[in-house]
């Protein structure tokens, strides 16, 4: 079946790295993805990564995929304010193409 | 459109009311999803729309949610005999699967609030 885990909350220093992490269960997922969503916003798309990689960095932002373990993690680096927000994991499956998203984690980042 | 409209943007009803939602999704786009976040809750799937194909409603809580996609653009979700557990933010994205990474586009939401 399909499940999706995140910790509800991280809370971190201006200037440290945020390390966001995500479990699923479902291994035939094609894509994973990690949105942000602002308060009172819908869901953006922050960084995606296709599922036969390991790494994938984009500026402040790293993705780690650990298939074996079925573990997502998005590192921010030199968090700031802005950064505050809930981050969504999600998967997304080829032939469905039905994403599953994970239950969010709000992270905090104080100044 | 230039992104996924959706409304109202708040709405308050009574309990045992019926309520519409709609969602105007991205030209061109083929996919259509609706999902519900409820205070403190992740994304629950309800229901998704994928061109011409049967909608997969697996994600539908009860038979008093039902939607429908007409001509394969707009989309309607409506709670029959609204309860005081449907209040939530009800947000709808469109995709298209032939862009490299299938990104979902989300709409601002309704809120939902019965009283």
């Amino acid at each position: 079946g399909e499940d999706v885990e995140q910790s509800l909350f991280l809370s971190v220093r201006e200037g440290d790295s945020s390390v966001i992490n995500c479990t699923y269960t479902d291994s035939s997922s094609t894509y994973l993805y990690w949105y942000k969503q602002e308060p009172g916003a819908g869901l953006q798309l922050l960084t995606y990564i296709f599922s036969n990689m390991d790494m994938k960095q984009d500026q402040r932002l790293t993705v780690l995929l650990n298939k074996k373990d079925k573990h997502l993690s998005l590192r921010i680096a030199d968090t700031q304010t802005g950064d505050s927000a809930i981050y969504f994991c999600a998967e997304s499956f080829k032939g469905t193409y039905k994403y599953i998203f994970g239950t969010g984690t709000r992270l905090k980042v104080l100044a | 459109g230039a992104g996924v409209s959706q409304s109202p943007s708040n709405k308050v009803t009574e309990k045992g009311k019926d309520v519409e939602l709609r969602c105007d999704p991205i030209s061109g786009h083929t996919a259509l999803y609706w999902y519900r976040q409820s205070l403190g809750q992740g994304l629950e799937f309800l229901i998704y729309f994928q061109g011409n194909s049967a909608p997969d409603k697996s994600g539908l809580p009860s038979d008093r949610f039902s939607a429908e996609r007409t001509g394969g653009s707009v989309s309607t979700l409506t709670i029959q005999r609204t309860q005081q557990e449907d209040s939530a933010v009800y947000l709808c994205a469109s995709s298209s699967h032939d862009r490299p990474r299938w990104e979902a586009f989300f709409g601002q939401g309704t809120r939902l609030t019965v009283v």
